[in-house]
């Protein structure tokens, strides 16, 4: 079973339009959450980092939130762009050092 | 300044054969990674080092693969014997330490095996 799960697998946006993407986790202990973005064939690029104390975090047009007692995070685009279309995953890192724990990504598509 | 870099960017081999990969760290990175990415899926740990010595190597999936970094820069994963399971794009990243520090990405290298 995964230890980190997200959804949709897939989402179709019109641009400037916003959206909302989830992320369910049983890793645990863990250190910090984080959200990547990956476009087709280049490696993830970091968006945000949180700690488990933190609730949310911004960046730019991205924002994260984190609640550890139901263990879910969710990654909300504002005015999507079309350079927005890419992979988003989120990623879990524990205690161990600086190893980290991606989903499967969500395959986010902004059409004009 | 350059980022992480790796080479080859596509990698063909025929079943059975040996293949290394390179990964450049971001200079002054002290800690570099592994991971393994297979199509519509998230990477997957491989290795970490910190400094020259591999920090964790849980992920190696078996004695095929192997990874060294005997300067604490350049990295060269290695695989033996190589299988068409192991066909994916393998990525690198670094940091200035282990922990909580961004890791940042190569592009990756995509190894297919015929």
């Amino acid at each position: 079973k995964n230890q980190v799960e997200q959804s949709p697998q897939s989402l179709i946006i019109l641009e400037g339009k916003n959206c909302t993407l989830q992320c369910n986790y049983t890793v645990s202990p863990f250190s910090n959450l984080r959200w990547y973005k990956q476009d087709t064939g280049r490696g993830p690029v970091s968006l945000t980092i949180m700690t488990f104390s933190e609730n949310t975090k911004s960046n730019g047009r991205y924002t994260a939130t984190l609640d550890a007692d139901t263990k879910q995070s969710s990654l909300h685009i504002t005015a999507s762009q079309l350079s927005d279309s890419a992979s988003y995953i989120c990623v879990l890192g524990g205690n161990q050092g600086g190893k980290l724990i991606f989903g499967q990504g969500t395959e986010l598509s902004v059409k004009p | 300044g350059a980022g992480v870099s790796q080479t080859p960017s596509n990698k063909v081999t025929e079943k059975g054969k040996y293949v290394e990969l390179r990964c450049d760290p971001i200079s002054g990175h002290t800690a570099l990674y592994w991971y393994r990415q297979s199509l519509g899926q998230g990477p997957e740990f491989l290795i970490y080092f910190q400094g020259t010595g591999a920090a964790d190597d849980s992920g190696l999936p078996n004695d095929r693969f192997f990874a060294v970094r005997p300067e604490g820069s350049v990295s060269t994963l290695k695989i033996q014997r190589t299988e068409r399971g192991d066909s994916a794009v393998y990525l690198c990243a670094s940091s200035q330490a282990g922990g909580y520090n961004e890791q940042f990405f190569g592009p990756g290298t995509r190894l297919t095996v015929l």
